[in-house]
């Protein structure tokens, strides 16, 4: 099992440049999700899926977009990026619901938008 | 929606001693609190988890209480050692209705050799 994997590790945008972070997971779990991480904010939810074809928003969903077509696959779309995007982005994905089994990380993506 | 206020933001002990970290939420319907470890670089990885029917979990070095009367609980690290230090985060959610899992703002714990 890969678990959760993530592309790319490194990213370096210009303002307004758009790009897709891809997020793939080999363990047949239905929930996804993605984070971002910033320093002293903690793990914020962008967005999330409960299954291929469901998705809705989290805690920062504006400027990004979601789709799940696949059970294995949820990538985030970052339409127009803007200096406040630069993080670092988690995907991770668990069986449903949450707290019946353990969230699995990716390794992240940082992103910085210049 | 919940919210999870984590404390205190920085900690610093002596290897040997123990260390304890606290969160509170807001939301008296969520019932599920895991602790992620991250160590400098990496992703966050689950160390602990209880569930709202349960007041107490230990497993080795690392225990976890809950009050849910004062909608607070706590990750407790007796004998700490080197490799614990980290960036801990706290976190909870309700496994019916709205599945989000919503997370402290992280403690970084420092094991002083």
């Amino acid at each position: 099992n890969a678990g959760v994997t993530q592309t790319p590790k490194f990213q370096v945008l210009k303002t307004g440049q758009s790009m897709t972070l891809q997020c793939a997971q080999d363990m047949n779990h239905e929930y996804m999700s993605w984070y971002r991480q910033d320093p002293g904010m903690g793990l914020r939810l962008i967005h999330y899926s409960v299954g291929a074809g469901i998705t809705d928003q989290g805690e920062v969903p504006n400027g990004y977009n979601v789709s799940r077509s696949t059970t294995e696959d949820f990538p985030l779309r970052l339409l127009s990026a803007a200096p406040s995007q630069t993080s670092v982005y988690f995907c991770a994905s668990s069986r449903r619901p949450v707290g019946v089994g353990e969230q699995y990380f990716g390794p992240g993506t940082r992103l910085t938008v210049t | 929606g919940e919210n999870v206020e984590q404390h205190p933001s920085t900690l610093s002990v002596q290897e040997g001693d123990s260390a304890v970290i606290k969160c509170t939420y807001s939301d008296s319907a969520s019932n599920y609190f895991p602790w992620y470890k991250q160590e400098l670089g990496k992703r966050p990885q689950l160390i602990i988890d209880i569930r709202s029917n349960v007041g107490e979990k230990k497993d080795q070095r690392i225990a976890v209480t809950l009050n849910k009367t004062a909608k607070h609980f706590s990750l407790h690290i007796t004998e700490t050692q080197p490799e614990d230090s980290a960036v801990y985060f706290c976190a909870a959610s309700t496994n019916f209705g709205n599945e989000k899992l919503t997370f402290g703002t992280g403690t970084r714990l420092t094991i002083i050799p």
